[in-house]
């Protein structure tokens, strides 16, 4: 079964206009982080946000959130007033084992937001 | 923040030889550092973790003798790709990080191309 799964292959959004890229998850660790980073056609990985699977609130950072729905298994990430830089390939990301020292990041197979002016 | 450097941002080769592509991590010190390989349009796929003054693990399918890991420093480790073939070409990335919850930090990637 896949850990992490993004059933958006494309999303498109205007500018200005607020997006929901979509991610849930699958983990039987009582610890463990998700990550959402952005690829733009560069190549390099940007680190956008985390939530821990501890924590109470949502993270947030700008104009990222993370609705995190613990139950549900859920970890989306909302957009808000996107941007044409803003047009990257997004990938959904979890860390297992937090306690163990290390572990490494099992990605989502990634969406691609298109911000069109 | 962290910064990861990787270097080459690409090269190309002739089939056959071997390449070496550098991750260093600038401002801090990272015992662990992950190699990730990606194909056009697809998502990471893990190669091997290194850890500094151990061998490194490798993911299943992956070639230990093809692709070669050191981690020398808490600063540096190299994947060498020997004998590279056209099907090795490939978006190469490294990552690192303090470890346990802190986000990875990813150098900027290496473009392989092997003719």
């Amino acid at each position: 079964a896949q850990k992490i799964t993004q059933t958006q292959p494309g999303m498109f959004v205007q500018e200005k206009e607020a997006v929901t890229l979509d991610c849930t998850y699958d983990t039987s660790d009582p610890s463990y982080g998700l990550f959402w980073y952005k690829q733009p056609s560069s190549g390099e990985m940007i680190f956008l946000i985390y939530q821990g699977s501890y924590d109470q609130q949502n993270a947030t950072e700008g104009r990222y959130s993370l609705n995190f729905q613990k139950a549900r298994k859920s970890a989306n990430l909302f957009i808000s007033a996107s941007q044409l830089g803003d047009s990257a390939m997004y990938f959904c990301a979890m860390r297992e084992a937090l306690n163990s020292g290390y572990s490494t990041l099992t990605f989502g197979k990634g969406t691609m937001l298109l911000v069109s002016p | 923040g962290a910064v990861v450097s990787q270097h080459p941002s690409w090269v190309i080769c002739k089939s056959g030889t071997s390449v070496k592509i550098e991750c260093r991590s600038l401002d801090f010190q990272a015992t662990t550092m992950f190699w990730y390989r990606q194909f056009p349009k697809q998502s990471l796929m893990l190669m091997a973790t290194s850890n500094e003054g151990s061998k490194a693990t490798y993911e299943q399918g992956v070639e230990k003798d093809k692709f070669l890991i050191n981690h020398a420093s808490l600063t540096l480790s190299t994947l060498t790709v020997t004998s590279a073939h056209p099907e090795d070409s490939s978006f190469y990335i490294c990552s690192a990080s303090y470890g346990g919850g802190s986000p990875l930090h990813f150098g900027n990637g290496t473009r392989l191309t092997v003719t």
